[in-house]
């Protein structure tokens, strides 16, 4: 069966440090994988989204980045962290077209509450 | 570009009552219309969708009905219980890759 598997659970951070959050994936292969953000109360905002090593979409400009080093690996990064950074990361995978297909359910992680102070 | 409107933000019910939520959206290629249930401090998750082809859909107490037409599709939770109580996201495949999720609304049941 698939996982997915994000960590750490909660982060906190002081403003200007870096940030890195991983996210791995376990039981399928070339999934598409995305990064949200949820703000307190607030609804989730697609940041990134990846179909494939090495391709990143980004949906919003700021001062994040994501990488996809490997198939089922997905991390989101930061030079240096602002207090508005602060909020609920969640990270999530689906299937692609032929494996699944436009039908195809999204799994997310558990979430990493980011904390900037 | 893909858009998900969702509302009501909010939404407070007695136990046993009806909830109905609804979201619009607006790429007419869209086929595929799922509902996420988030409980507080996890990720969300699938608990009911609807393909294109299809009006209406029941799982016990839960359904999705959906008018291609109009470009909406609504989530029907009868005999409300207090586990209800979380927060409702409708999606969008917004062109396949993407996955585009509409504002969310906070469903209260009160015993």
């Amino acid at each position: 069966s698939q996982t997915i598997h994000q960590w750490p659970a909660t982060l906190v951070q002081p403003v200007g440090s870096p940030l890195s959050l991983e996210c791995t994936v376990e039981g399928t292969s070339n999934p598409n994988l995305y990064w949200y953000r949820q703000a307190a109360g607030r609804g989730l905002q697609l940041l990134f989204y990846s179909v494939g090593i090495g391709q990143i979409s980004s949906e919003v400009p700021q001062n994040l980045s994501a990488s996809r080093p490997q198939d089922r690996q997905f991390i989101l990064s930061s030079k240096k962290l602002l207090l508005s950074d602060s909020g609920f990361y969640l990270c999530a995978w689906r299937s692609t077209p032929g494996a699944g297909g436009s039908f195809a359910e999204a799994f997310f992680g558990q979430g990493t509450r980011l904390t900037v102070v | 570009g893909e858009n998900v409107e969702q509302h009501p933000s909010t939404l407070s019910v007695q136990e046993g009552d009806s909830a109905v939520i609804k979201c619009t959206y607006s790429d007419s290629a869209s086929n595929y219309f799922p509902w996420y249930k988030q409980e507080l401090g996890k990720g969300p998750q699938l608990i009911i969708d609807i393909r294109s082809n299809v009006g209406e859909k029941k799982d016990q107490r839960i359904a999705v009905t959906l008018n291609k037409t109009a470009k909406h599709f609504s989530l029907h939770i009868t005999e409300t219980q207090p586990e209800d109580s979380a927060v409702y996201f409708c999606a969008d495949h917004g062109g396949y890759n993407k996955l585009i999720f509409g504002a969310g609304t906070r469903l209260a049941v009160h015993p």
